[in-house]
Protein backbone atom coordinates (compact mmCIF):
# COMPACT_ATOMS: atom_id res chain seq x y z
CA UNK A 1 0.00 0.00 0.00
CA UNK A 2 2.10 2.89 -1.62
CA UNK A 3 0.08 6.14 0.35
CA UNK A 4 2.93 8.25 -1.33
CA UNK A 5 3.77 8.17 -4.98
CA UNK A 6 6.41 10.03 -7.27
CA UNK A 7 5.53 8.37 -10.72
CA UNK A 8 8.96 9.37 -12.28
CA UNK A 9 12.01 7.56 -11.42
CA UNK A 10 14.16 9.90 -13.17
CA UNK A 11 14.06 13.33 -14.69
CA UNK A 12 16.73 15.33 -16.53
CA UNK A 13 16.49 19.22 -17.14
CA UNK A 14 18.96 21.55 -18.32
CA UNK A 15 20.75 23.89 -16.69
CA UNK A 16 18.81 27.48 -15.99
CA UNK A 17 15.48 26.07 -16.84
CA UNK A 18 12.84 24.90 -14.60
CA UNK A 19 12.61 21.44 -13.01
CA UNK A 20 9.21 20.22 -11.84
CA UNK A 21 9.06 17.18 -9.78
CA UNK A 22 5.38 16.02 -8.83
CA UNK A 23 4.33 13.76 -5.93
CA UNK A 24 1.14 11.97 -5.48
CA UNK A 25 -0.82 10.86 -1.79
CA UNK A 26 -3.71 8.69 -0.74
CA UNK A 27 -4.11 9.60 2.55
CA UNK A 28 -6.33 11.99 3.33
CA UNK A 29 -5.13 12.42 6.87
CA UNK A 30 -2.04 14.07 5.68
CA UNK A 31 -1.52 17.41 6.57
CA UNK A 32 1.88 18.23 6.88
CA UNK A 33 4.44 17.92 4.03
CA UNK A 34 8.22 17.88 2.75
CA UNK A 35 10.95 17.46 0.31
CA UNK A 36 14.09 16.02 0.85
CA UNK A 37 17.42 15.79 -1.26
CA UNK A 38 19.84 13.26 -1.10
CA UNK A 39 23.08 12.93 -2.45
CA UNK A 40 25.13 9.50 -2.55
CA UNK A 41 26.90 7.89 0.47
CA UNK A 42 24.85 10.92 2.11
CA UNK A 43 21.74 11.00 4.51
CA UNK A 44 18.58 12.88 2.69
CA UNK A 45 18.82 16.48 3.62
CA UNK A 46 15.50 18.42 4.25
CA UNK A 47 14.82 21.22 1.38
CA UNK A 48 11.37 22.54 2.04
CA UNK A 49 7.88 21.85 3.86
CA UNK A 50 4.40 23.21 3.45
CA UNK A 51 1.21 22.35 5.71
CA UNK A 52 -2.19 21.62 4.62
CA UNK A 53 -3.33 25.03 5.27
CA UNK A 54 -1.05 26.45 2.73
CA UNK A 55 -1.46 26.00 -1.04
CA UNK A 56 2.14 27.32 -1.74
CA UNK A 57 5.62 27.68 0.20
CA UNK A 58 8.47 29.08 -1.16
CA UNK A 59 11.97 29.47 -0.48
CA UNK A 60 14.64 30.90 -2.70
CA UNK A 61 14.93 28.94 -5.68
CA UNK A 62 12.74 26.45 -4.60
CA UNK A 63 8.78 26.35 -4.14
CA UNK A 64 6.20 24.02 -3.30
CA UNK A 65 2.71 23.47 -4.21
CA UNK A 66 0.05 22.05 -2.49
CA UNK A 67 -3.31 20.51 -4.19
CA UNK A 68 -5.43 18.94 -1.72
CA UNK A 69 -8.53 18.14 -3.85
CA UNK A 70 -6.05 16.29 -6.03
CA UNK A 71 -3.89 14.84 -3.18
CA UNK A 72 -0.60 16.00 -5.25
CA UNK A 73 1.90 18.30 -4.46
CA UNK A 74 4.76 19.06 -6.51
CA UNK A 75 8.19 21.16 -6.70
CA UNK A 76 9.75 23.52 -8.71
CA UNK A 77 13.43 25.13 -8.76
CA UNK A 78 14.15 27.77 -10.66
CA UNK A 79 16.61 28.02 -12.06
CA UNK A 80 18.01 24.65 -11.79
CA UNK A 81 21.62 24.22 -11.18
CA UNK A 82 23.92 21.44 -11.74
CA UNK A 83 24.56 21.25 -7.82
CA UNK A 84 20.67 20.25 -7.72
CA UNK A 85 21.02 16.92 -9.67
CA UNK A 86 20.25 14.57 -6.70
CA UNK A 87 17.56 11.85 -5.77
CA UNK A 88 14.77 13.90 -4.54
CA UNK A 89 11.67 12.43 -2.38
CA UNK A 90 8.74 13.81 -1.15
CA UNK A 91 7.46 12.74 2.18
CA UNK A 92 3.86 13.15 4.71
CA UNK A 93 2.69 13.26 7.95
CA UNK A 94 0.05 12.90 9.83
CA UNK A 95 -0.89 14.97 12.89
CA UNK A 96 -1.95 13.90 15.68
CA UNK A 97 -1.21 10.08 15.20
CA UNK A 98 1.58 9.93 18.13
CA UNK A 99 4.85 9.25 16.19
CA UNK A 100 6.00 12.05 13.76
CA UNK A 101 6.08 9.28 11.71
CA UNK A 102 6.89 10.42 7.81
CA UNK A 103 5.63 8.39 5.11
CA UNK A 104 8.08 8.66 2.12
CA UNK A 105 7.67 8.59 -1.82
CA UNK A 106 10.16 6.17 -3.66
CA UNK A 107 12.45 9.15 -5.25
CA UNK A 108 13.01 10.58 -8.35
CA UNK A 109 16.43 10.82 -10.08
CA UNK A 110 17.25 14.70 -11.10
CA UNK A 111 19.87 15.27 -13.86
CA UNK A 112 21.13 19.04 -14.42
CA UNK A 113 22.48 19.06 -17.31
CA UNK A 114 25.25 21.56 -18.89
CA UNK B 1 25.20 23.04 15.61
CA UNK B 2 26.45 19.31 15.61
CA UNK B 3 24.75 17.12 13.30
CA UNK B 4 22.91 14.02 13.18
CA UNK B 5 26.03 11.07 13.47
CA UNK B 6 25.59 7.71 13.02
CA UNK B 7 27.78 4.55 13.52
CA UNK B 8 29.66 2.36 11.86
CA UNK B 9 28.95 3.54 8.19
CA UNK B 10 29.33 -0.05 6.67
CA UNK B 11 28.71 -3.46 7.75
CA UNK B 12 29.06 -7.10 6.85
CA UNK B 13 26.88 -9.60 8.98
CA UNK B 14 25.74 -12.70 8.27
CA UNK B 15 22.73 -14.59 8.59
CA UNK B 16 21.25 -15.14 11.80
CA UNK B 17 23.97 -12.85 13.49
CA UNK B 18 22.44 -9.90 15.54
CA UNK B 19 23.80 -6.46 14.76
CA UNK B 20 23.75 -3.04 17.09
CA UNK B 21 23.48 0.63 15.15
CA UNK B 22 23.86 3.78 16.72
CA UNK B 23 23.12 7.25 16.18
CA UNK B 24 23.77 10.28 17.63
CA UNK B 25 20.92 12.81 17.50
CA UNK B 26 21.23 16.75 16.61
CA UNK B 27 22.16 19.36 19.70
CA UNK B 28 18.54 20.22 21.04
CA UNK B 29 16.45 17.50 19.61
CA UNK B 30 14.99 14.90 21.91
CA UNK B 31 13.37 12.77 19.20
CA UNK B 32 14.90 10.06 17.23
CA UNK B 33 13.30 8.06 13.97
CA UNK B 34 14.58 4.95 12.63
CA UNK B 35 13.88 4.42 8.74
CA UNK B 36 15.06 1.20 6.20
CA UNK B 37 16.41 2.37 2.98
CA UNK B 38 15.97 -0.86 0.37
CA UNK B 39 17.97 -0.43 -2.87
CA UNK B 40 15.55 1.94 -5.17
CA UNK B 41 12.91 2.80 -2.50
CA UNK B 42 12.56 5.67 -0.32
CA UNK B 43 12.90 5.46 3.63
CA UNK B 44 10.64 3.02 5.52
CA UNK B 45 9.67 4.18 9.14
CA UNK B 46 11.04 1.51 11.55
CA UNK B 47 10.40 3.58 14.94
CA UNK B 48 10.36 6.63 17.20
CA UNK B 49 11.82 7.43 20.17
CA UNK B 50 10.69 10.47 22.27
CA UNK B 51 12.27 11.03 25.61
CA UNK B 52 13.61 7.45 26.24
CA UNK B 53 10.13 5.85 25.47
CA UNK B 54 8.86 4.03 22.23
CA UNK B 55 6.19 6.56 20.44
CA UNK B 56 4.88 4.41 17.26
CA UNK B 57 6.57 1.75 15.55
CA UNK B 58 6.10 1.15 11.57
CA UNK B 59 5.40 -2.45 10.25
CA UNK B 60 8.86 -4.31 11.53
CA UNK B 61 8.68 -7.31 13.11
CA UNK B 62 9.99 -7.69 17.01
CA UNK B 63 13.33 -8.62 16.10
CA UNK B 64 14.21 -5.11 15.65
CA UNK B 65 14.57 -3.21 18.93
CA UNK B 66 15.69 -0.02 19.90
CA UNK B 67 17.03 2.06 22.91
CA UNK B 68 16.99 5.58 23.20
CA UNK B 69 19.22 7.22 26.27
CA UNK B 70 19.25 10.31 28.52
CA UNK B 71 21.18 11.83 26.42
CA UNK B 72 18.62 11.58 23.13
CA UNK B 73 21.12 9.23 21.39
CA UNK B 74 19.76 6.34 20.36
CA UNK B 75 20.59 2.07 19.44
CA UNK B 76 18.71 0.12 17.20
CA UNK B 77 18.91 -3.62 17.15
CA UNK B 78 18.27 -6.16 15.17
CA UNK B 79 18.27 -9.91 15.85
CA UNK B 80 17.87 -13.24 13.77
CA UNK B 81 19.48 -11.21 10.86
CA UNK B 82 18.20 -12.14 7.55
CA UNK B 83 19.17 -11.54 3.98
CA UNK B 84 16.27 -8.67 3.39
CA UNK B 85 17.63 -6.71 6.19
CA UNK B 86 19.94 -5.71 3.26
CA UNK B 87 19.82 -2.26 3.54
CA UNK B 88 20.51 1.72 4.07
CA UNK B 89 19.84 2.54 8.05
CA UNK B 90 18.65 5.67 8.22
CA UNK B 91 18.31 7.94 11.95
CA UNK B 92 16.62 11.10 11.70
CA UNK B 93 16.70 13.85 14.74
CA UNK B 94 13.62 16.60 15.81
CA UNK B 95 12.31 17.99 18.28
CA UNK B 96 9.61 16.50 19.85
CA UNK B 97 5.75 16.46 20.14
CA UNK B 98 2.68 15.17 18.15
CA UNK B 99 2.97 18.17 15.50
CA UNK B 100 5.68 16.83 12.23
CA UNK B 101 8.50 18.91 12.22
CA UNK B 102 11.26 18.59 10.23
CA UNK B 103 13.95 15.36 10.82
CA UNK B 104 17.43 15.97 10.27
CA UNK B 105 18.93 12.43 9.33
CA UNK B 106 22.37 11.24 9.61
CA UNK B 107 24.47 9.66 6.53
CA UNK B 108 23.04 6.15 7.08
CA UNK B 109 24.90 2.91 7.93
CA UNK B 110 24.81 -0.03 4.74
CA UNK B 111 24.22 -3.08 6.50
CA UNK B 112 24.75 -6.07 4.28
CA UNK B 113 23.46 -9.47 5.18
CA UNK B 114 25.04 -12.83 3.95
Amino acid sequence: DQQVKQNSPSLSVQEGRISILNCDYTNSMFDYFLWYKKYPAEGPTFLISISSIKDKNEDGRFTVFLNKSAKHLSLHIVPSQPGDSAVYFCAASARGQGAQKLVFGQGTRLTINP
Amino acid sequence: ETGVTQSPTHLIKTRGQQVTLRCSSQSGHNTVSWYQQALGQGPQFIFQYYREEENGRGNFPPRFSGLQFPNYSSELNVNALELDDSALYLCASSLGGTIAYEQYFGPGTRLTVT
